[in-house]
């Protein structure tokens, strides 16, 4: 089915390692986004892609680095895992196209749930 | 910077009692308000997409209001099931600038069998 595929869906880092959370979608969108969510905090983001080849920061930036490497694919990448990054890790969509066409919604990844200890 | 509140931030009805989620926004300058459904352990799925042109939406037992110039957005969800029990999201887009969700917090329900 057409969507915002995840991967992995959970993962355990010790602090200090690195991994790269993966988002791709299949729908043409050209705007693609990171969000993290956090009880009590709601959902913040992280980075964003506005297009390919453009990524922009968010809220909450700082221990991640993002690549937009093509049009379908999106990568979150924690550089040193620390335990304030665990959380729920949420990968997003929008087609846009320019000012003037508001009728898209965002669809979401299913998540991935990571915890670093 | 557009702040979205939703209110209650958890409810329990009993199973039949229709469902009101409230939702407001600082700044009436929006694309559109969309409304997600998540529950517990998962991601979020679509519900409902208004328009800043539209005044409601509405999908089965759904049906979502706008009031721009009141930043204000209703959720009513009718004749409640056990298997509405979930978390309801809130997101607004503002207009212009880099298409960057505002989201509230949720709102938390459970429908008593």
């Amino acid at each position: 089915n057409a969507g915002v595929t995840q991967t992995p869906k959970f993962q355990v880092l010790k602090t200090g390692q690195s991994m790269t959370l993966q988002c791709a979608q299949d729908m043409n969108h050209n705007s693609m986004y990171w969000y993290r969510q956090d009880p009590g905090m709601g959902l913040r983001l992280i980075y964003y892609s506005a297009s390919e080849g453009t990524t922009d920061k968010g809220e909450v930036p700082n221990g991640y680095n993002v690549s937009r490497l093509n049009k379908r694919e999106f990568s979150l990448r924690l550089e040193s895992a620390a335990p304030s990054q665990t959380s729920v890790y949420f990968c997003a969509s929008i087609f846009t196209s320019g000012q003037g066409i508001l009728a898209y919604g965002y669809t979401f990844g299913s998540g991935t749930r990571l915890t670093v200890v | 910077k557009q702040e979205v509140t939703q209110i209650p931030a958890a409810l329990s009805v009993p199973e039949g009692e229709n469902l009101v989620l409230n939702c407001s926004f600082t700044d009436s300058a929006i694309y559109n308000l969309q409304w997600f459904r998540q529950d517990p352990g998962k991601g979020l799925t679509s519900l409902l997409l208004i328009q800043s042109s539209q005044r409601e939406q509405t999908s089965g037992r759904l049906n979502a209001s706008l009031d721009k110039s009141s930043g204000r957005s209703t959720l009513y969800i009718a004749a409640s099931q056990p298997g509405d029990s979930a978390t309801y999201l809130c997101a607004v887009r503002p207009a212009g600038g880099n298409n960057r969700l505002a989201f509230g917090k949720g709102n938390q329900v459970v429908v008593i069998p």
